[in-house]
């Protein structure tokens, strides 16, 4: 159980484009989702937070025009890395928890991106 | 904000031996530790995790040790083996929200 799932795994785009990453959780609902981004052999850095049906919370420092999150369902939330520059490519990796009554959070298998 | 720290940033062992690593955070009002273990490209998996109403927990060769006094804790791995090797984290959490993680330590065991 507690499976989640990340897709594409790997995507390649030109600079200047939109690229949709797509985090499900399979078998339970995730009231909340969270974005990260690692870079090579560095932290898991929180890029914002989503709660279903409501806007998601940035961490400081990352630009919310820039990397949008929708969480329509409960088990669904979507990054889309908007204008992508090659500073954006990177490791984005999603974790789902089913809420306060969990402490867990279950990861995705993370997508690299690498932008051209 | 929530501040977890890391140390080491690497570190090898002789397969047998022990590791140590160990964390520190600074938001007392954290109560949720968790321990990730990550290999390269892959997803970070949890590897064992501590409750701030506890002060230590054990799963086989593995152990987490908590001072919420000192706000920090230690992650113990005994009698290491080569598949041990791989990139840890640790986490801070308030429960059911976002984890701050480590910066990471690098194990290799060397056999």
């Amino acid at each position: 159980g507690a499976v989640v799932s990340q897709h594409p795994s790997r995507v390649i785009c030109k600079s200047g484009t939109s690229v949709k990453i797509e985090c499900r959780s399979l078998d339970f609902q995730a009231t909340t989702m969270f974005w990260y981004r690692q870079f090579p052999k560095k932290s898991l850095m929180l890029m914002a937070t989503s709660n279903e049906g409501s806007k998601a919370t940035y961490e400081q420092g990352v630009e919310k025009d820039k990397f949008l999150i929708n969480h329509a369902s409960l088990t669904l939330s979507t990054l889309t890395v908007t204008s992508a520059h090659p500073e954006d490519s990177s490791f984005y990796i999603c974790s789902a928890s089913a809420g306060s009554i969990s402490y867990e959070q279950y990861f995705g298998p993370g997508t690299r991106l690498t932008v051209t | 904000g929530e501040n977890v720290e890391q140390h080491p940033s690497t570190l090898s062992v002789q397969e047998g031996d022990s590791a140590v690593i160990k964390c520190t955070y600074s938001d007392s009002a954290s109560n949720y530790f968790p321990w990730y273990k990550q290999e390269l490209g892959k997803r970070p998996q949890l590897i064992i995790d501590i409750r701030s109403n506890v002060g230590e927990k054990k799963d086989q060769r593995i152990a987490v040790t908590l001072n919420k006094t000192a706000k920090h804790f230690s992650l113990h791995i005994t009698e290491t083996q080569p598949e041990d090797s791989a990139v840890y984290f640790c986490a801070a959490s308030k429960g059911g929200n976002q984890f701050y993680f480590g910066t990471g330590t690098s194990l290799t065991v060397i056999p």
